[in-house]
């Protein structure tokens, strides 16, 4: 599978634990776009990364979340001391290049990690 | 304010009962359009892209359009597998990869 992965696909956490999302870009993709999704909502963007690099991170809590993308290894959206209202669907989105450059490439997404905090 | 909307929230058709679905938009300059469909439990996935007023894609049943202020997502004889949530997204002229996204459209199609 070339696609977008993301793990895991379900997490259950406690209020005041952390939460650790993973997300794999599809091969040849550098640009890495975290979003979140409520029900009956359009995805919220979060933050946006190269490798070793966060280019914008406006759409993220200051407190509490924190993203990165290794040189090696997954992208890692980190969320500390979850709250019930961090409960949601967590997405991932790579793309080889910036979107609006001047191609046709658009965002690819991954299946997401659903996020319940009880 | 950049904002995009998506009308109906909800769509019931029978098979076979063609539609459209719109998303308007109003956001400073357009540098793109994309249209994604989204399953239950899935990531969105991606359907087209539109750029210009006056463009039009196509693929199977579906097919995408835009004017300078609207885009509208036609179904052509649906089937029940068509059934799913459609996204449009918008990037803003001024920037190069923060997309605005509507809240989805809801597509049953019953046999």
């Amino acid at each position: 599978n070339a696609g977008v992965m993301q793990n895991p696909r379900h997490l259950v956490r406690r209020r005041g634990q952390e939460a650790r999302l993973r997300c794999s870009p599809m091969k040849g993709h550098s640009h890495v776009y975290w979003y979140r999704q409520l029900p009956e909502e359009g995805l919220k963007f979060m933050v946006y990364l190269q490798k070793e690099n966060i280019i914008d991170e406006s759409g993220m809590p200051k407190e509490r979340f924190s993203a990165e993308f290794p040189k090696e290894g997954p992208s890692i959206l980190r969320i500390q001391q979850v709250v019930r209202g961090d409960s949601a669907a967590y997405f991932c989105a790579s793309s080889p290049r910036r979107v609006g450059t001047n191609s046709n490439q658009p965002q690819h997404f991954g299946d997401g990690t659903r996020l319940s905090i009880l | 304010e950049d904002q995009v909307t998506q009308s109906p929230e909800a769509l019931r058709l029978q098979e076979g009962e063609s539609s459209s679905l719109n998303c308007s938009y109003t956001v400073s300059g357009l540098r793109g359009l994309f249209w994604y469909r989204q399953d239950p439990g899935k990531g969105p996935e991606f359907l087209f892209t539109l750029y210009s007023a006056g463009e039009e894609k196509e693929k199977e049943r579906l097919k995408a359009t835009l004017t300078k202020k609207e885009s509208f997502l036609h179904i052509t004889a649906p089937k029940p597998e068509d059934s799913a949530t459609y996204l449009c997204a918008v990037l803003p002229g001024d920037s190069n990869y923060q997309l605005i996204w509507g809240a989805g459209t809801k597509l049953i199609i019953k046999p």
